[in-house]
């Protein structure tokens, strides 16, 4: 089934120490999106691409970047991991030539030592 | 800017018994609408999506929801909730490559 793809579903980091989550999908889309979601809370966007086009959210802190090589897969990066990082991360994918619709893979839980 | 108000945190009710989610939505063009389902620790589901034409569209799992423009509502609904429909349910309206949630409303079934 064509899907999107998220590694590692848990991930346990240390305050400080870089971190990478992977997304990838097998969908063809040309949007990916990441979102941050905090307990009891929506999901925040952080930035989207489309194509290469990298697009950042104006409050979405330096500390988080992307970088996306190629249209299947697309990885979100934390520089220097603090403790209110800790979060759900999830990544979304969308066909404009769909209407947009978003479908979002099944996140991963980052926990921040 | 979009927004989206889901006026119920939390909502409780019994299996059997049928549901209404409320959500309002502020967009100043027609809107494309959506609801997802998040179950513990899991990702966001798509359950429905409305773009045009008819207002009342249906869903996966046994749910549909009515677009209102007067109301600027897309509620939605179920006429029989199962214990496995506990879970946190999302409005959402698309503006542009973005979609802008809800705060959630979580549904507590008891049995």
């Amino acid at each position: 089934d064509a899907m999107v793809i998220q590694n590692p579903r848990y991930q346990v980091t240390q305050f400080g120490k870089p971190v990478t989550l992977s997304c990838s999908q097998t969908l063809n889309h040309n949007v990916m999106y990441w979102y941050q979601q905090k307990s009891s809370q929506a999901p925040k966007l952080l930035f989207h691409y489309y194509d290469k086009d990298f697009n950042n959210e104006a409050d979405t802190p330096d500390n988080f970047q992307s970088r996306r090589p190629n249209t299947s897969f697309c990885f979100l990066d934390i520089r220097s991991p603090g403790l209110g990082d800790a979060a759900m991360y999830l990544c979304a994918t969308a066909d404009p030539r769909q209407l947009k619709t978003q479908y979002f893979g099944p996140g991963t839980r980052l926990l921040v030592l | 800017a979009q927004s989206v108000t889901q006026p119920d945190i939390h909502i409780t009710v019994s299996e059997g018994a049928s549901l209404e989610l409320r959500c309002n939505y502020s967009y100043g063009a027609t809107p494309y609408l959506f609801w997802y389902v998040q179950s513990p620790g899991q990702g966001l589901q798509l359950l429905l999506k409305y773009f045009s034409g008819d207002t009342l569209v249906q869903g996966i799992k046994g749910f549909e929801a009515e677009f209102k423009r007067s109301q600027s509502s897309f509620n939605l609904r179920k006429p029989s909730v199962h214990w496995s429909d506990a879970a946190e349910y999302f409005c959402a309206v698309q503006g542009g490559n973005k979609l802008v949630f809800g705060a959630g409303t979580i549904l507590r079934v008891k049995s």
